[in-house]
Protein backbone atom coordinates (compact mmCIF):
# COMPACT_ATOMS: atom_id res chain seq x y z
CA UNK A 1 0.00 0.00 0.00
CA UNK A 2 1.13 3.42 -0.76
CA UNK A 3 1.86 5.79 2.60
CA UNK A 4 3.68 9.03 2.98
CA UNK A 5 5.73 9.57 5.84
CA UNK A 6 6.92 12.83 7.17
CA UNK A 7 9.72 12.57 9.93
CA UNK A 8 9.00 15.55 11.25
CA UNK A 9 6.36 16.34 13.77
CA UNK A 10 6.99 19.88 15.13
CA UNK A 11 9.48 22.05 14.21
CA UNK A 12 10.27 25.22 16.01
CA UNK A 13 12.33 27.98 14.00
CA UNK A 14 13.78 31.94 14.29
CA UNK A 15 12.97 33.98 11.66
CA UNK A 16 15.61 33.80 8.67
CA UNK A 17 15.94 30.28 9.64
CA UNK A 18 16.22 27.93 6.47
CA UNK A 19 13.75 25.38 6.30
CA UNK A 20 13.85 21.79 4.91
CA UNK A 21 10.58 18.95 5.66
CA UNK A 22 11.29 15.65 4.72
CA UNK A 23 8.51 13.89 3.10
CA UNK A 24 8.84 9.95 1.66
CA UNK A 25 6.84 7.87 -0.37
CA UNK A 26 6.65 4.18 -0.76
CA UNK A 27 4.80 3.90 -4.36
CA UNK A 28 6.48 1.95 -6.91
CA UNK A 29 4.81 3.86 -10.15
CA UNK A 30 4.46 6.64 -11.44
CA UNK A 31 3.50 9.29 -8.89
CA UNK A 32 2.87 13.01 -8.85
CA UNK A 33 3.84 14.53 -5.45
CA UNK A 34 2.13 17.94 -3.55
CA UNK A 35 2.85 20.29 -0.55
CA UNK A 36 0.15 21.53 1.24
CA UNK A 37 -0.12 23.98 3.23
CA UNK A 38 -2.80 24.86 6.22
CA UNK A 39 -2.53 28.11 8.32
CA UNK A 40 -3.74 28.53 11.71
CA UNK A 41 -8.02 28.15 11.21
CA UNK A 42 -8.08 28.40 6.97
CA UNK A 43 -7.97 25.38 4.71
CA UNK A 44 -5.46 23.32 2.89
CA UNK A 45 -3.89 25.47 0.10
CA UNK A 46 -1.50 24.00 -2.29
CA UNK A 47 2.23 24.94 -2.15
CA UNK A 48 3.61 23.31 -4.98
CA UNK A 49 3.62 20.31 -7.22
CA UNK A 50 5.82 17.64 -9.55
CA UNK A 51 4.36 16.16 -12.34
CA UNK A 52 7.71 15.46 -14.23
CA UNK A 53 10.59 17.15 -15.61
CA UNK A 54 12.85 19.45 -13.57
CA UNK A 55 12.69 17.79 -10.33
CA UNK A 56 13.15 21.16 -8.64
CA UNK A 57 9.75 22.70 -8.60
CA UNK A 58 8.87 26.17 -6.85
CA UNK A 59 5.99 26.97 -5.06
CA UNK A 60 4.05 29.69 -3.80
CA UNK A 61 5.95 32.28 -0.90
CA UNK A 62 8.96 31.42 -1.49
CA UNK A 63 9.02 27.31 -0.92
CA UNK A 64 10.57 24.57 -3.44
CA UNK A 65 11.18 20.78 -3.24
CA UNK A 66 13.28 18.61 -4.68
CA UNK A 67 12.22 15.58 -6.30
CA UNK A 68 14.86 12.47 -5.57
CA UNK A 69 13.39 9.26 -7.30
CA UNK A 70 16.20 7.14 -5.57
CA UNK A 71 15.22 7.78 -2.82
CA UNK A 72 11.26 8.37 -2.93
CA UNK A 73 11.67 11.67 -1.49
CA UNK A 74 10.42 15.19 -1.68
CA UNK A 75 11.84 17.49 0.41
CA UNK A 76 10.42 21.16 1.29
CA UNK A 77 12.84 23.70 1.47
CA UNK A 78 12.57 27.40 1.86
CA UNK A 79 15.69 29.77 2.56
CA UNK A 80 14.69 32.18 5.07
CA UNK A 81 11.42 31.97 7.23
CA UNK A 82 9.05 34.47 8.23
CA UNK A 83 6.96 34.37 10.95
CA UNK A 84 3.70 34.15 8.74
CA UNK A 85 4.62 30.75 7.39
CA UNK A 86 3.66 29.16 10.65
CA UNK A 87 1.44 26.65 9.81
CA UNK A 88 1.29 22.73 9.12
CA UNK A 89 2.61 21.45 6.41
CA UNK A 90 1.69 18.10 4.49
CA UNK A 91 3.17 15.92 1.30
CA UNK A 92 0.57 14.18 -0.54
CA UNK A 93 1.33 11.92 -3.61
CA UNK A 94 -1.21 10.93 -5.60
CA UNK A 95 -1.17 7.68 -7.91
CA UNK A 96 -0.17 8.13 -11.84
CA UNK A 97 -4.28 7.43 -12.83
CA UNK A 98 -5.08 9.93 -10.15
CA UNK A 99 -7.84 8.05 -8.50
CA UNK A 100 -6.34 7.82 -4.81
CA UNK A 101 -4.55 10.54 -3.54
CA UNK A 102 -2.33 9.95 -0.17
CA UNK A 103 -1.19 12.33 2.38
CA UNK A 104 1.53 12.22 5.17
CA UNK A 105 0.40 13.19 8.50
CA UNK A 106 2.19 16.83 8.85
CA UNK A 107 4.35 18.69 10.16
CA UNK A 108 3.75 21.75 12.33
CA UNK A 109 6.49 24.60 12.07
CA UNK A 110 6.15 27.14 14.23
CA UNK A 111 8.46 30.47 13.50
CA UNK A 112 9.21 32.66 16.21
CA UNK A 113 9.65 36.45 15.77
CA UNK B 1 -14.06 31.38 -8.86
CA UNK B 2 -16.42 30.06 -5.88
CA UNK B 3 -14.23 27.78 -4.15
CA UNK B 4 -15.21 24.33 -2.15
CA UNK B 5 -18.16 24.99 0.30
CA UNK B 6 -19.05 22.71 2.67
CA UNK B 7 -21.79 21.68 4.66
CA UNK B 8 -22.28 21.48 7.68
CA UNK B 9 -19.87 23.37 9.29
CA UNK B 10 -19.93 21.30 12.66
CA UNK B 11 -22.17 18.43 13.33
CA UNK B 12 -22.75 16.13 16.80
CA UNK B 13 -24.12 12.86 16.32
CA UNK B 14 -25.20 9.53 18.46
CA UNK B 15 -23.29 6.58 17.91
CA UNK B 16 -25.49 4.38 15.44
CA UNK B 17 -26.45 7.03 13.51
CA UNK B 18 -26.46 8.05 9.70
CA UNK B 19 -25.06 11.50 8.71
CA UNK B 20 -24.92 13.27 5.08
CA UNK B 21 -22.28 15.83 4.49
CA UNK B 22 -22.86 17.72 1.63
CA UNK B 23 -19.84 19.54 -0.79
CA UNK B 24 -20.34 21.82 -3.87
CA UNK B 25 -17.40 21.73 -5.97
CA UNK B 26 -15.56 24.75 -6.94
CA UNK B 27 -16.76 26.14 -10.68
CA UNK B 28 -15.60 24.21 -13.79
CA UNK B 29 -13.82 20.89 -11.37
CA UNK B 30 -15.98 17.61 -11.93
CA UNK B 31 -13.81 15.83 -9.69
CA UNK B 32 -14.26 15.66 -5.68
CA UNK B 33 -12.82 13.53 -3.42
CA UNK B 34 -13.22 12.86 0.42
CA UNK B 35 -10.70 12.68 2.62
CA UNK B 36 -10.74 11.68 6.68
CA UNK B 37 -9.32 14.52 9.33
CA UNK B 38 -8.79 12.72 12.79
CA UNK B 39 -6.94 15.21 15.48
CA UNK B 40 -2.89 15.14 14.78
CA UNK B 41 -3.39 13.12 11.88
CA UNK B 42 -3.31 13.96 8.36
CA UNK B 43 -6.15 13.92 6.03
CA UNK B 44 -6.77 10.11 4.88
CA UNK B 45 -8.28 9.05 1.77
CA UNK B 46 -11.79 7.75 1.58
CA UNK B 47 -12.70 7.89 -1.85
CA UNK B 48 -13.46 10.03 -5.48
CA UNK B 49 -16.36 10.54 -7.89
CA UNK B 50 -15.53 11.64 -11.33
CA UNK B 51 -18.18 12.68 -13.86
CA UNK B 52 -20.93 10.71 -11.38
CA UNK B 53 -19.20 7.68 -10.54
CA UNK B 54 -16.69 6.59 -8.05
CA UNK B 55 -13.67 6.43 -9.12
CA UNK B 56 -11.18 5.40 -6.41
CA UNK B 57 -11.77 4.72 -2.98
CA UNK B 58 -9.35 4.28 0.30
CA UNK B 59 -9.54 1.71 3.15
CA UNK B 60 -12.52 2.81 4.51
CA UNK B 61 -15.66 0.08 5.02
CA UNK B 62 -18.78 0.28 2.91
CA UNK B 63 -20.82 2.26 5.45
CA UNK B 64 -18.68 4.99 4.24
CA UNK B 65 -20.74 5.68 1.11
CA UNK B 66 -20.93 8.83 -1.52
CA UNK B 67 -22.60 10.40 -4.26
CA UNK B 68 -21.95 12.67 -7.00
CA UNK B 69 -24.76 15.18 -8.43
CA UNK B 70 -24.89 15.84 -12.57
CA UNK B 71 -23.95 19.52 -11.52
CA UNK B 72 -20.96 17.66 -9.81
CA UNK B 73 -21.84 18.81 -6.13
CA UNK B 74 -21.52 15.39 -3.73
CA UNK B 75 -22.59 13.95 -0.59
CA UNK B 76 -20.69 11.47 1.77
CA UNK B 77 -23.08 9.51 4.01
CA UNK B 78 -22.24 7.39 7.05
CA UNK B 79 -23.92 4.77 8.27
CA UNK B 80 -23.95 3.34 12.11
CA UNK B 81 -22.10 6.35 13.33
CA UNK B 82 -19.10 5.15 15.56
CA UNK B 83 -17.04 6.94 18.22
CA UNK B 84 -13.84 6.55 16.32
CA UNK B 85 -15.85 8.33 13.30
CA UNK B 86 -15.23 11.66 14.80
CA UNK B 87 -13.32 13.79 12.83
CA UNK B 88 -13.06 16.39 10.59
CA UNK B 89 -14.28 15.73 7.18
CA UNK B 90 -12.66 17.03 4.29
CA UNK B 91 -13.74 17.37 0.36
CA UNK B 92 -11.61 18.77 -2.29
CA UNK B 93 -12.30 19.77 -6.23
CA UNK B 94 -10.35 19.03 -9.03
CA UNK B 95 -10.47 19.36 -12.96
CA UNK B 96 -10.53 16.30 -14.23
CA UNK B 97 -9.24 13.54 -11.40
CA UNK B 98 -6.31 15.49 -9.44
CA UNK B 99 -4.16 15.79 -12.26
CA UNK B 100 -3.74 19.14 -11.29
CA UNK B 101 -3.94 19.25 -6.95
CA UNK B 102 -6.86 19.80 -5.11
CA UNK B 103 -8.94 22.73 -4.16
CA UNK B 104 -9.78 21.80 -0.49
CA UNK B 105 -13.24 23.09 1.39
CA UNK B 106 -12.87 23.79 5.04
CA UNK B 107 -14.53 20.41 6.29
CA UNK B 108 -16.98 19.29 8.48
CA UNK B 109 -16.27 18.56 12.15
CA UNK B 110 -18.46 15.69 12.85
CA UNK B 111 -18.45 14.39 16.81
CA UNK B 112 -20.21 11.00 17.66
CA UNK B 113 -21.33 10.48 20.80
Amino acid sequence: AQSVSQHNHHVILSEAASLELGCNYSYGGTVNLFWYVQYPGQHLQLLLKYFSGDPLVKGIKGFEAEFIKSKFSFNLRKPSVQWSDTAEYFCAVNSYNFNKFYFGSGTKLNVKP
Amino acid sequence: ETGVTQSPTHLIKTRGQQVTLRCSSQSGHNTVSWYQQALGQGPQFIFQYYREEENGRGNFPPRFSGLQFPNYSSELNVNALELDDSALYLCASSLEAGGDGYTFGSGTRLTVV
